[in-house]
């Protein structure tokens, strides 16, 4: 089964309005990762926040990370047509060794 | 820097053929790997590297070799081609290891007939 698992799995909003994706996840982490895919394209790294860390921005994103929920959320603000994308959450699950666990993604799409 | 490259970009096989995929980064990362992604689902890991001549398994490792000769390149071979290996895969590299964030290569897209 997935480690991480991203809700919704797709998301229609209007350009302007805010998005929210869920990660959740099994077992305990070092860090969480969140990760954007366009079309046919390879993933770009977003933002990374470590198990000791509630909160952390970077521009119109924000990222909370519940430990004792297991579980991160990635808030998109003042959305934008080229927000439009899949978003992964990933995580360095202890137990997994040296290596990052990729959830199923959430399908964003942002109508203009 | 170039980043992470790969190739070739597009690639058909015939069930049973064989074929080395090509990675290479520029970055000096230790941390190098390999995923596949099916339609519509996120990356499974298929084999990673901590370093020049250490490879370790991922989730789906049937099927596929890795060696690391270099700390620049990290190919993945396809021993015998089947359908089930149609797919698009990407090649990642990350400073040392999954608490850093990785950057990844523009995929290949493998189609086995």
């Amino acid at each position: 089964s997935q480690q991480g698992e991203e809700d919704p799995q797709a998301l229609s909003i209007q350009e302007g309005e805010n998005a929210t994706m869920n990660c959740s996840y099994k077992t305990s982490i070092n860090n969480l990762q969140w990760y954007r895919q366009n079309s046919g394209r390879g993933l770009v790294h977003l933002i990374l926040i470590r198990s000791n860390e509630r909160e952390k921005h970077s521009g119109r994103l924000r990222v909370t990370l519940d430990t004792s929920k297991k579980s991160s959320s990635l808030l998109i603000t003042a959305s934008r047509a080229a927000d439009t994308a899949s978003y992964f959450c990933a995580t360095d699950a202890r137990g997994y060794g040296q290596n990052f666990v990729f959830g199923p993604g959430t399908r964003l799409s942002v109508l203009p | 820097n170039a980043g992470v490259t790969q190739t070739p970009k597009f690639q058909v096989l015939k069930t049973g053929q064989s074929m080395t995929l090509q990675c290479a980064q520029d970055m000096n990362h230790e941390y190098m790997s390999w995923y596949r992604q099916d339609p519509g689902m996120g990356l499974r890991l298929i084999h990673y590297s901590v370093g020049a001549g250490i490879t370790d398994q991922g989730e789906v490792p049937n099927g596929y070799n890795v060696s690391r000769s270099t700390t620049e390149d990290f190919p993945l071979r396809l021993l015998s081609a089947a359908p089930s290996q149609t797919s698009v895969y990407f090649c990642a590299s990350s400073y040392r290891d999954a608490a850093y964030e990785q950057y990844f290569g523009p995929g290949t897209r493998l189609t086995v007939t």
